[in-house]
Parts: structure tokens; sequence; C-alpha cells
């Protein structure tokens, strides 16, 4: 099974920051890496794909980088909707699995 | 437009049973990944089982021979039936469609609420 760690647990920075957060796999899994974005009480959005792929939809300051075990989600300059819980998953084998989340949070 | 709408939620005594649904619309069940995802109050997100496109099931081992995932094409519907149900399972309960045959999930429900508590 495979296990992804996130850091940090709480991100607090201010609008117009940069945000930089962390998912990193337990073994190698290639670039099959998702980023998710969920608001309280919302069901959770597709923000990036396979490590690096935005979806549709996606504004340009959400970016992804990494393969093989260590990925970044890097948002360039948080706007005030960009306060929320993230998450990567990956889809590289079976049992799919999710990281424990990221909140990023208003300082 | 594509929606995903999840039913079936209740309050249910430990050991019981319950089906989830999923009704779809805007795309064909049938040929697409599904799966269920679940949120324990207050915790992450954690995958509980998948359909693929050609009819194979995947379940997360805690869910292994207690939960089963079918779908009816006919009614365009996704189900969940979980048997043997533990106070751990509680948690809001989503299905999300993969995108391109692929588990990237780009559609979720609004989730059902399952509480097991006696």
């Amino acid at each position: 099974e495979i296990v992804l760690t996130q850091s940090p647990a709480t991100l607090s920075l201010s609008p117009g920051e940069r945000a930089t957060l962390s998912c990193r796999a337990s073994q190698s899994i290639g670039t099959y890496l998702v980023w998710y974005q969920q608001k309280p009480g919302q069901a959770p959005r597709l923000l990036i794909y396979d490590a690096s792929n935005r979806a549709t939809g996606i504004p340009a300051r959400f970016s992804g980088s990494g393969s093989g075990t260590d990925f970044t989600l890097t948002v360039s300059s948080l706007a005030p909707e960009d306060f929320a819980f993230y998450y990567c998953q990956q889809r590289s084998d079976w049992p799919l699995s999710f990281g424990g989340g990221t909140k990023v949070e208003i300082k | 437009e594509v929606q995903l709408v999840e039913s079936g939620g209740d309050l249910i005594p430990p050991w019981g049973s319950l089906r989830l649904s999923c009704a779809a619309s805007g795309f064909t069940v049938s040929n697409k990944y599904m799966a269920w995802v679940r949120q324990a109050p207050g915790k992450g997100l954690e995958w509980v089982s998948s359909v693929t496109g050609g009819g194979g099931t995947f379940y997360a081992d805690s869910m292994k021979g207690r939960f089963i995932v079918s779908r009816d094409n006919s009614m365009n519907t996704l189900y969940l039936q979980m048997n043997s149900l533990r106070v751990e399972d509680t948690a809001v309960y989503y299905c999300a469609r993969g995108s391109s045959s692929a588990s990237i999930f780009d559609s979720w429900g609004q989730g059902t609420l399952v509480t097991v508590s006696s």
C-alpha cells in the first residue's frame, strides 16, 4: 500500500503570498499524482492531475510539479477563495490512497 | 452537464447494512471509472472502492468482504452495498467519476451521511 504524507498540516499565509504544499509518497509513483481542493461543506474539486496538468477551468496560479516520490503544489499568489484544504491522491496502484491533507488558512 | 446525486445515507446500528445510491446524469456510468470516497467527521478523504469501465472492482483493505460496489447501466446509477457496519464507518460518502478511464476524479456528488451508532 502506498502511503502519501502531506506537509505542512497547516499553512498560515496572507492573500497575495505564495503557497508551497508538499506530498511525499512511500514508493515511486511516477507522475501518477493528483491534487484536489476542498472547502468546508463542499465536495472536493480536481485541481491538478498527473503531477503537473491543470484541470479544466483551474486558474494558472495553481501549478504542480514532481515525480517519483516528491511532489509540490504551488499557488503563486493566494486569492481569498484559495483558503481551503488540499489533498493529494496517487493513482499509480491499487489500493488508491489520499494524503492526510494541508489546510491553507488566512494569517 | 455532469451531475452525481448520492442518496441512502442514514443512522444505522453497528453490524447493520445499508445501500447507497449515486444517480448520474450527463454521462454514462457503464464506460467510466467510478468510485466511492468517504470522509469521517473532521477528517481527510479516504478511498473506499472503485469500479472500472470494464467492470473490475477494487476495495480498500478495511472494506474488503463487507462492501460491494455495483452499477445498474439501465438506471445509470452506481451503488455501494455496505454490510457489517462499524462505528468507524461513520462518514460522508461521496461518489466520484473518473476522467479518461482513469482514477482522476473530475466530478463529485454532494455526499450522503452515514452514521453508525447504537
